[in-house]
């Protein structure tokens, strides 16, 4: 199992950017993915959920700028972040299930920088 | 939402140490709880899921119990790769919540 992120950066207040994570190793369509983030020095926060048929599920502090998506057809798992925040500033790392339980797989995570 | 207590946030402790991590929650997660460990600069790495399985290839000096809304991590003899921080996390419903992590650290 292999999950690598990419598409962070710096990016500036009330801006979008779109994240990435190219998923390999293991039938991606399967297999439902979340979204957490870490904020530097921090701890961790589960950010969006979707399983395997496209049902998504958003903590409150991105629902509505937020949006997870996958293609499987490209085995990619998505975030598109819209109107971002100095507060959004985080690692973001992707995450798969095993074993009936979450987060049993991660990627190493791409940083987004809120800064104008 | 379900609020996770995780201490303590600080435990300083030498090689062979016996030392164990509490989480409690804000209410029952039936045994949905994870632990993970996370060193510099890494991802997060699985310990124990569903309160007691030990994640394959993780030493068996881990362990984990509990039930209802307290949960316990125990590393029976520290090594020196055991020190990082630690996370609990409950799955027991939407929003995911993590405990705010303890750092684990050479006395």
């Amino acid at each position: 199992v292999q999950l690598v992120e990419s598409g962070g950066g710096l990016v500036q207040p009330g801006k979008s950017l779109k994240l990435s994570c190219s998923a390999s190793g293991f039938t991606f369509s399967s297999y439902g993915m979340h979204w957490i983030r870490q904020a530097p020095g921090k701890g961790l926060d589960w950010v969006a959920y979707i399983s395997s048929s496209s049902g998504t599920v958003y903590a409150d502090a991105v629902k509505g700028r937020f949006t997870i998506s996958r293609d499987n057809a490209k085995n990619t798992l998505y975030l598109q972040l819209n109107s971002l925040k100095s507060e959004d500033t985080a690692i973001y790392y992707c995450a798969r299930s095993y074993g009936g339980s979450p987060f049993a797989y991660w990627g190493q995570g791409t940083l987004v920088t809120v800064s104008s | 939402d379900i609020q996770m207590t995780q201490s303590p946030s600080f435990l300083s402790a030498s090689v062979g140490d016996r030392v164990t991590i509490n989480c409690k929650a804000s209410q029952n997660i039936n045994k949905y709880l994870n632990w993970y460990q996370q060193k510099l600069g890494e991802a997060p790495k699985r310990l124990i899921y569903n309160t007691n399985n030990l994640q394959t290839g993780i030493p068996s000096r881990f362990s984990g119990s509990g039930s209802g809304t307290d949960y316990t991590l125990t590393i029976s003899s520290l090594q020196p790769e055991d020190f990082a921080t630690y996370f609990c996390l409950q799955h027991n419903s939407f929003p995911y919540t993590f405990g705010a992590g303890t750092k684990l650290e050479l006395k």
